[in-house]
């Protein structure tokens, strides 16, 4: 699997909007991009993943650049509950141990301030 | 509710006691793991499962054992815990094939002293 680069830590007011970079300078084209997030010591959490489009759910956003290299994961309206550590990961597709093992980096420490 | 359950939460024993945490999933997925998460290591898989009966060596199984008789669960069991087994450990399972999100338990924090 590729390997990941976050910033180790990061802050942002609560109500703004936290934008989390992640490069990936090694990703191949069958790998995607995914993020979760860590609240406290509490299980890790899905968030979003993406290929190569843009992508949007009701937790998060996700822009990759066209060449794939790097992401960033957008949080439109931070709170307070979204102080976490975040980590993107990159996983194969398919089917197999590859596609379902997760490789945890040290992750981005978000913290939200009021 | 769509969740992933493990017992216990907490857990204080003795070196040489043997343990077993349990892991349940309500979601019916093959893929099955455990995770152990110590301070500036990250989370590392210990083991894995891709369906009932077939399970295989993660990154760092040594002084665990997993079985898995049941879809459902996928027990971690320490024969002989010993100090450097003190972690936090998390299980998760996920649908196979890709992509796919995978949801974890609350995890369990075992001390053994």
């Amino acid at each position: 699997d590729a390997k990941t680069t976050q910033p180790t830590s990061m802050d942002c007011a609560e109500g703004r909007a936290a934008n989390l970079p992640c490069n990936h300078s090694t990703i191949s084209g069958n790998e995607y991009v995914y993020w979760y997030r860590q609240i406290h010591s509490q299980g890790p959490q899905y968030i979003i993943h993406g290929l190569k489009n843009n992508e949007t759910n009701e937790m998060a956003s996700l822009i990759i650049t066209e060449d794939r290299k790097s992401s960033t994961l957008i949080l439109p309206h931070a709170t307070l509950r979204d102080t976490a550590v975040y980590y993107c990961i990159v996983r194969v597709g398919g089917g197999g141990q590859g596609a379902q093992k997760l490789v945890f980096g040290q992750g981005t420490r978000l913290t939200i301030n009021p | 509710e769509a969740q992933v359950t493990q017992n216990p939460r907490y857990l204080i024993t003795v070196t040489g006691k043997k343990l077993t945490v349990t892991c349940s999933q309500n979601m019916n997925h093959e893929y099955m793991s455990w995770y152990r998460q110590d301070p500036g290591l990250g989370l590392r898989q210990i083991y894995y499962s891709m369906n009932v009966e077939v399970t295989d060596k993660g990154d760092v199984p040594e002084g665990y054992k997993v079985s898995r008789k049941e879809k459902r669960n996928f027990p971690l069991i320490l024969e002989s815990p010993s100090p450097n087994q003190t972690s936090l450990y998390f299980c998760a399972s996920s649908l196979p094939g890709s992509p796919t999100e995978a949801f974890f338990g609350q995890g369990t924090r075992l001390t053994v002293v």
